[in-house]
Formats: C-alpha cells, structure tokens, sequence
C-alpha cells in the first residue's frame, strides 16, 4: 500500500526565516510526486511535479527536491502570503493519488 | 479559463434526502475524481473515472454513487446522506492518473444533519 507522511504537521515561521517542509513516501513504482497549496476552505493549488530522483524545481520562493525515498518543499524568506497547508502527493502503479496529511505553515509579519 | 466548476457550493441537507453535487472541466481531460477532505484524515479518494463510461472505486466509496456519461462532467450522487457524511467534497480532473498534475475545483461543502 502506498504511504506518504508529511512533516512537521505545523510550522511558525518569522518572515524571512527559511525552512523545509517533507514528504517521505513508500510506493511501489513511483510515476509523480505532486506538491499542492490549499488555502482555507479552497481546492489544493497545483505547485510543483517531480518525476525522478534528483529533480528538482522552483517557483519564486519555493523549490522543490526529491530523492528515492522523500521530497522537500524549501521555502527561501517566506513572506506571511506563503501562509497555508501545503499538501505532498504520490502517483504509483494504481489509477490514484495518495496524498498526505499536509504541513499547516504559518508565516509571522 | 482552464478550470473545474462544482455546484452547490454550500449545502445543508437532511438524513436521507437524496442529493447530487456536479462537477465539470473544460480542459478536455479523461481522468476525473472525487475527494472528501476531513480533519485529521486528509484527502481521500472516493471514486474515479478514466473516461466516459469507465468509473471505480477509491478508498472511500461507500453510501456514494458516480456517472460519466459525458467527458466534461462527473456528477457525485448521495442516494441517502448520513451524517457521516458531513464533509468538504473536491472534484478534481487531470490528463491521466499518477503522471499529470490534477487541477482541484473550489469545493463544496455539505452538512447533513
């Protein structure tokens, strides 16, 4: 069964503070590894995909790395918009995406 | 607009009044899916569809109903809610299913009471 576990669960961050976030997953066969941004009460936001161990990709403050066994979201001098829950999914062998449970971040003027 | 459009967005209902809640992409895309979103529980799949005509189960199928029978739309029936129930539901589609991204719509919130 495919598993994806994200941590930590909630992360404070001063403005400016750079951190990761992580996404460790146990999938048979991996074909994508999607990272999303949901806002309270909204549909996930497509960020990122990754297909392969050393991939990596970036979009203003955010990059996005993976290796054979977990992904990180490193966000550079967050800004309190990058504000939400950001969401680590797995594509595998079945029809389906398995998603975590997300990281809540929180980002303090 | 590429988008994914779910109506209602808010509903109140009771024990066992039928519903349905639609979904449409105008993106052209085969794969669609339904998701229920709950805290603690995160995101799970209820059911999916490859294409018109071809639905399946995800995780968390059961008291729900799907059909496709146009490539744009993907409606989620409940033929008797529960309280259980009671969730924030998301209609996503995307090109197929593990490689390509999926594009989420807004969400709809059901309370069944």
């Amino acid at each position: 069964e495919d598993q994806v576990t994200q941590s930590p669960e909630a992360l404070r961050l001063q403005e400016g503070e750079s951190s990761s976030l992580n996404c460790s997953y146990t999938v048979s066969g991996l074909r994508g590894l999607f990272w999303y941004r949901q806002d309270p009460g909204k549909g996930p936001e497509f960020l990122f995909t990754l297909y392969s161990a050393g991939e990596e990709k970036e979009k203003e403050r955010l990059k996005a790395t993976l290796t054979k066994k977990e992904s990180f979201l490193h966000i550079t001098a967050p800004k309190p918009e990058d504000s939400a829950t950001y969401l680590c999914a797995v594509g595998a062998g079945s029809y389906q995406l398995t998603f975590g449970k997300g990281t809540k971040l929180s980002v303090i003027p | 607009e590429a988008q994914v459009t779910q109506n209602p967005r808010y509903l109140i209902t009771v024990t066992g009044k039928k519903l349905t809640v639609t979904c449409s992409q105008n993106m052209n895309h085969e794969y669609m899916s339904w998701y229920r979103q709950d805290p603690g529980l995160g995101l799970r799949q209820i059911y999916y569809s490859m294409n018109v005509e071809v639905t399946d189960k995800g995780d968390v199928p059961e008291g729900y109903k799907v059909s496709r029978k146009e490539k744009r739309n993907f409606p989620l029936i409940l033929e008797s809610p529960s309280p259980n129930q009671t969730s924030l539901y998301f209609c996503a589609s995307s090109l197929g299913p593990g490689i390509y991204e999926q594009y989420f719509g807004p969400g709809t919130r059901l309370t069944v009471t």
